[in-house]
C-alpha cells in the first residue's frame, strides 16, 4: 500500500532556531517528492519538488533532502521565522500527473 | 493562492441538502482536481479532470458529484449521500503532465449542521 508518513506530528520552537522535519514513504512507482507549506485556513503552497535523481533542493531558508535508497526525505528550517508557523506536507507522486500520496503533515509553531 | 479561487470560503449546509463548491482557475491549466482534507490526515482525491467534459472519480467519489463545462471551473457538488461531509476541500490545477505541480486554491470550510 503506498503510504507517506511525516514526523514529528506537531513541533514547537523558538523563533531564530533551525529544526527538521521528516518524512519517510512506501511509493511505488516514484516519480517525485515535493513539500507545501500549508498556513492555517489556506491551501498549500510548494516549496520544492525533488526527482529520483536529486538529493537536495533548497527554496531560501527551507532545504529537502532526498534519499532515495532509504525512501526518506527531511525539510530543514533554518533561522525560523514567526511566519513558518504552519503545516507542512510531503507529497509524493506515484506516476502519473493525479496519483499524489499525501502525508498527514507535521504542524510547526514558532514561538517568540 | 494562484490564480485558483474557491467560493464561497465558508459554508453551512443543513442534513439532506445538496451544495455545490465552486472553483475557478485562469492558469489555463487542463487538468483540475478536488481534495478533502481531515484533521489528523492527508489529502484524499474526490475527483479529477484532465480536460473540458471528461472526469474521473478519485478515491472517495462516493457522494460526490462534478461537472467541466469549461476550461476555467470544476464545480464540486456535495450530495446528500455524503455520510460526513464536514470537510475542508481544497482544489488544485496543472498542466497534466507526469511530474507537474499542482497549484492549490484557497479551500472552502464545509459543516453540516
Amino acid at each position: 500500500k503506498n503510504q507517506v508518513e511525516q514526523s514529528p506530528q506537531s513541533l514547537i520552537i523558538l523563533e531564530g532556531k533551525n529544526c527538521t522535519l521528516q518524512c519517510n514513504y512506501t511509493v511505488s512507482p516514484f516519480s517525485n517528492l515535493r513539500w507545501y507549506k500549508q498556513d492555517t485556513g489556506r491551501g498549500p503552497v510548494s516549496l520544492t519538488i525533488m526527482t529520483f535523481s536529486e538529493n537536495t533542493k533548497s527554496n531560501g531558508r527551507y532545504t529537502a533532502t532526498l534519499d532515495a535508497d532509504t525512501k526518506q526525505s527531511s525539510l530543514h528550517i533554518t533561522a525560523s521565522q514567526l511566519s513558518d508557523s504552519a503545516s507542512y506536507i510531503c507529497v509524493v507522486s506515484a506516476g502519473g500527473y493525479n496519483k499524489l500520496i499525501f502525508g498527514a503533515g507535521t504542524r510547526l509553531a514558532v514561538h517568540p | 493562492d494562484g490564480g485558483i479561487t474557491q467560493s464561497p470560503k465558508y459554508l453551512f449546509r443543513k442534513e439532506g441538502q445538496n451544495v455545490t463548491l465552486s472553483c475557478e482557475q485562469n492558469l489555463n491549466h487542463d487538468a483540475m482536481y478536488w481534495y478533502r482534507q481531515d484533521p489528523g490526515q492527508g489529502l484524499r482525491l474526490i475527483y479529477y479532470s484532465q480536460i473540458v467534459n471528461d472526469f474521473q472519480k478519485g478515491d472517495i467519489a462516493e457522494g460526490y458529484s462534478v461537472s467541466r463545462e469549461k476550461k476555467e471551473s470544476f464545480p464540486l457538488t456535495v450530495t446528500s449521500a455524503q455520510k460526513n461531509p464536514t470537510a475542508f476541500y481544497l482544489c488544485a490545477s496543472s498542466i497534466p503532465e507526469t511530474g507537474s505541480e499542482q497549484f492549490f486554491g484557497p479551500g472552502t470550510r464545509l459543516t453540516v449542521l
